[in-house]
């Protein structure tokens, strides 16, 4: 990816465990927004932080944004095997503008 | 609701071939993305269109061509096709107007070039 690093690329936890994966990012950003893609599937919209916000919720996700850091964090609480998936983030400059998406982490919850 | 619709889902062709994918955005969109996603790789912006007019342009390559249609479908032709093509393609819409540039994404199609 040419802006979006993620960490860790790939993430293995047990169910019911809490699994945190990170972005980074380098230029200046409108919004961030994380994407779920099962194994060669889709891509599905999870949550989207503003650019003035540094934390938001969303069932069992929760989400950060440090701006100053330029870095993101994702938390999936109480984790489930169908929760196994690819997880990117996604940084937005400014309306209808393209998205530059992070490498990913691969999360395996094991049942 | 209705979703983003692509055809076909699947597409095999020979190098050196043509293909066309298609895009129906969700009704009232007026903005259509096109990304491609190689193995194992993370979503690469191509193209995009807003109210039948190239928006802005990424890692495209000249090979690819691109349009967006009176009814807001855009269709992504593809030639002299090369085995580095092979290729999950992803559409996404949005409206302009809202406050926020949330794209909504089709199912993709998985292009395999032999």
């Amino acid at each position: 990816s040419q802006q979006g690093e993620e960490d860790p690329q790939a993430l293995s936890i047990q169910e019911g465990e809490n699994a945190t994966m990170n972005c980074s990012y380098k230029t200046s950003i409108n919004n961030l927004q994380w994407y779920r893609q099962n194994s060669g599937r889709g891509l599905v919209h999870l949550i989207l932080i503003r650019s003035n916000e540094r934390e938001k919720h969303s069932g069992r996700l929760r989400v950060t944004l440090d701006t100053s850091k330029k870095s993101s964090s994702l938390l999936i609480t109480a984790s489930r095997a169908a929760d196994t998936a690819s997880y990117f983030c996604a940084t937005d400059p400014g309306s209808g503008s393209r998205l530059t998406f992070g490498e990913g982490t691969q999360l395996t919850v094991n049942p | 609701a209705a979703g983003v619709i692509q055809s076909p889902r699947h597409l095999i062709k020979e190098k050196r071939e043509t293909a066309t994918l298609k895009c129906y955005p969700i009704p009232r969109h007026d903005t259509v993305y096109w990304y491609q996603q190689g193995p194992g790789q993370d979503p690469q912006f191509l193209i995009s269109f807003y109210e039948k007019m190239q928006s802005d342009k990424g890692s495209i390559p000249d090979r690819f061509s691109a349009q967006q249609f009176s009814d807001y479908h855009s269709e992504l032709n593809m030639s002299s096709l090369e085995l580095g093509d092979s290729a999950l393609y992803f559409c996404a819409s949005s409206w302009k107007g809202a406050l926020y540039n949330e794209q909504f994404f089709g199912p993709g199609t998985r292009l395999t070039v032999l």
